[in-house]
C-alpha cells in the first residue's frame, strides 16, 4: 500500500521560504505512471494545486505561483519537495503531497494522498 | 484557468435520500473529471475519476456522469459517513488543474 509523508517546519516567518518534504514508501517514486504533486488548502478553504514533478525532473507549476515555487526529486530516498518563496499569511495553509495517476488515454487522478500538514505563516 | 463551478455549495439531507451534486466547467473538458470526498482533518479521497469510473473500494451508491461541461456526482442513498464535503477536479488542462469550491453535505 503507497503511503506518503509530509514534513517540515509547521511556522514560517514572512518573507521567508516555506520548505516541505514528502516520503513515499510502498512504492517507487521512479515508476513512470505517476506525477507527484503538491496541493494546499487555506483553512475553511478549497483545494488549489500548486504543481507536480515527474521522476526524470520534469515540472509543472501553478501559473498563480509559477514565479515562487520550486518542486524537486530525489529519488535515491524516494522523495520530493517544495520550496514556496516570499511566503506571506495568505500562503498559511495545509500542504498536501499527492500522487497522479495517469494514463494511456490522458486520464489522470489524484489518487493516493498524504495526511497533510499545517504551514502556518506568522512573525 | 479553466473554471470549475459546483452546486450547490452547501446541501442538507437525510440517510437514505438520493443526492446530486453538479459541476460545470468553464469550457469542454472531455471526460477528464474527478470526484473526491473529503472529511474534516483529513486528506481528500478520491471517489470517481473519468467521470463515471468507480475508484476500487468506493462504494457503488456513488456514481458519476456528465462530459463536456456538465457534471454530476450521485450518492443513491445516503449513509451517515457520506456526511462531507465534495469536490470536483478537472484534469483536462495538465498543465493547470483546477477543483471546484466544494460542496458542503450536512444532516438535515
Amino acid at each position: 500500500q503507497v503511503q506518503l509523508q509530509e514534513s517540515g517546519p509547521g511556522l514560517v516567518k514572512p518573507s521567508q521560504t516555506l520548505s516541505l518534504t514528502c516520503t513515499v514508501s510502498g512504492g517507487s517514486i521512479s515508476s513512470g505512471d505517476y506525477y507527484w504533486s503538491w496541493i494546499r488548502q487555506p483553512p475553511g478553504k478549497g483545494l488549489e494545486w500548486i504543481g507536480y514533478i515527474y521522476y526524470s525532473g520534469s515540472t509543472y507549476y501553478n501559473p498563480s505561483l509559477k514565479s515562487r515555487v520550486t518542486i524537486s526529486v530525489d529519488t535515491s530516498k524516494n522523495q520530493f519537495s517544495l520550496k514556496l518563496s516570499s511566503v506571506t499569511a495568505a500562503d498559511t495553509a495545509v500542504y498536501y503531497c499527492a500522487r497522479e495517476y495517469t494514463n494511456d488515454y490522458g486520464d489522470s487522478e489524484f489518487d493516493y494522498w498524504g495526511q497533510g500538514t499545517l504551514v502556518t505563516v506568522s512573525s | 484557468d479553466i473554471q470549475m463551478t459546483q452546486s450547490p455549495s452547501s446541501l442538507s439531507a437525510s440517510v437514505g435520500d438520493r443526492v446530486t451534486i453538479t459541476c460545470r466547467a468553464s469550457q469542454s473538458i472531455s471526460s477528464y473529471l474527478n470526484w473526491y470526498q473529503q472529511k474534516p482533518g483529513k486528506a481528500p479521497k478520491l471517489l470517481i475519476y473519468a467521470a463515471s469510473s468507480l475508484q476500487s473500494g468506493v462504494p457503488s451508491r456513488f456514481s458519476g456522469s456528465g462530459s463536456g461541461t456538465d457534471f454530476t456526482l450521485t450518492i443513491s442513498s445516503l449513509q451517515p459517513e457520506d456526511f462531507a464535503t465534495y469536490y470536483c477536479q478537472q484534469s483536462y488542462s495538465t498543465l493547470s488543474i483546477t477543483f471546484g469550491q466544494g460542496t458542503r453535505l450536512e444532516i438535515k
